[in-house]
Parts: C-alpha cells; structure tokens; sequence
C-alpha cells in the first residue's frame, strides 16, 4: 500500500475549466508538498503545507490534517499548466505520489 | 530563493562506464541531501540520504557499492553510478534541505537522465 495516494492519475482539461487534484495520506507529517514536474524531468516546489489553505497566483492548495487529505486546484487553466503534479508528504522521510498528469488543451 | 543546481541534464554512456552526477547548492548550505530515481511513470524513490561530512544512509535495495554518494562540503554533493548497467537507465534528481529552515526548506535539483547503451 501506498503511503500517499493521488487522483486521478490522468486528467485533460479545456483551457480555462477549474482543476482539483487529490491527495490522500497515512502516515503523520510535518508537512505535505505539492510539486510540478515538467516533462523535461525538472522539479518545482510548489506550496508547503502544514495547515489551512495557500494561494499563488491560480494555484490554490488546501490540506486538512484530521482527515489526511489535501487539494491543488488550478482556476483558469491553461496548457502551459500541462505538467505532472505530485504530491509529496514529509513524515520521517518524504513520501511521494505517484503523480497527476494533466493536459489542458487550447 | 534556494536554487539547486544539478549537472548533468541529461547523459548517455556505455555500460561499464561510470557517471557522475552533481548537486550544488548556490546560495545556501545544503546540511543534508537526498537523491532519488524515478522510472517513466513511476514515482520519485528514494535512494539515499547524505550529511556533509558523514557517510550516506541508503535505502533498502540500493546498492551501496553501485551509487556512490559524496557530500564532502555543504554546497556540493554528488552520486557516481558505478559500472553502469541498461536497467541503471533512469531519472536522477537531488533535494536539498536548507540549514535551519525546517520543514519548509527543500529545494529540487532539475534532475539528470541517465542513458546506458
């Protein structure tokens, strides 16, 4: 069993419709981070989360500690937010999803 | 922000050869790294954890004595994938934890993708 399991695994989108992708957890963190993945390879970091809600330009992300979930939500999508998304949590070490990969078509 | 910056992007080699991949931290002291492969559409695994100046911790299953981890100062470390082999052909990527920033501080390398023909 996965340690940090995100949905869906694939995702299109029409450029400008609302995106939410899932994270759930088992085990405890400190914190829980939501990463872009480009198809080059290379990594962004892009919220920490420890509780309560972040927003970065159309990027929103929420976690709920109780029940060991998280959401990244994009407004007003864009292809050049085509990316893979993954969720990573920070227990004793990091725990990573396996990843969302979304394409937002024009 | 920290900046981590890893060379190189991309690179092919014969098998049996050795590779060297490096992590540099550029405007911060990176007091641990950790290294990870990914295979296409897998997730990010950890292969081991390093602490300047100490020997690496490695994961359960990586060979020690194939990936070898140097973390001699605070802003460079690296891994040496030794006598490549096909199956060692992969993604790279190094994390840095950023001195006394907590949980907040891990910046990611761009990662490297190893080719052995």
């Amino acid at each position: 069993k996965n340690e940090v399991e995100q949905s869906p695994q694939n995702l299109t989108a029409q450029e400008g419709e609302f995106i939410t992708i899932n994270c759930s957890y088992s085990v405890g963190i400190s914190a829980l981070h939501w990463l872009q993945q480009h198809p080059g390879g290379g990594i962004v970091s892009l919220f920490m989360l420890s509780s309560g809600k972040k927003k970065h330009g159309r990027l929103i992300a929420t976690i709920n500690i109780q029940e060991k979930h998280s959401s990244l939500h994009i407004t007003a999508s864009h292809p050049r937010d085509s990316a893979v998304y993954i969720c990573a949590v920070l227990g004793n070490q990091f725990y990573f999803g396996t990843g969302t990969s979304l394409t937002v078509i024009p | 922000g920290a900046v981590v910056s890893q060379h190189p992007s991309w690179v092919i080699c014969k098998s049996g050869t050795s590779v060297k991949i490096e992590c540099r931290s550029l405007d911060f002291q990176a007091t641990t790294m950790f290294w990870y492969r990914q295979f296409p559409k897998q997730s990010l695994m950890l292969m081991a954890t390093s602490n300047e100046g100490s020997k690496a911790t490695y994961e359960q299953g990586v060979e020690k004595d194939k990936f070898l981890i140097n973390h001699a100062s605070l802003t460079l470390s690296t891994l040496t994938v030794t006598s490549a082999h096909p199956e060692d052909s992969s993604f790279y990527i190094c994390s840095a934890r950023t001195l006394g920033q907590g949980a907040g501080g891990y910046t990611f390398g761009s990662g490297t993708r190893l080719t052995v023909v």
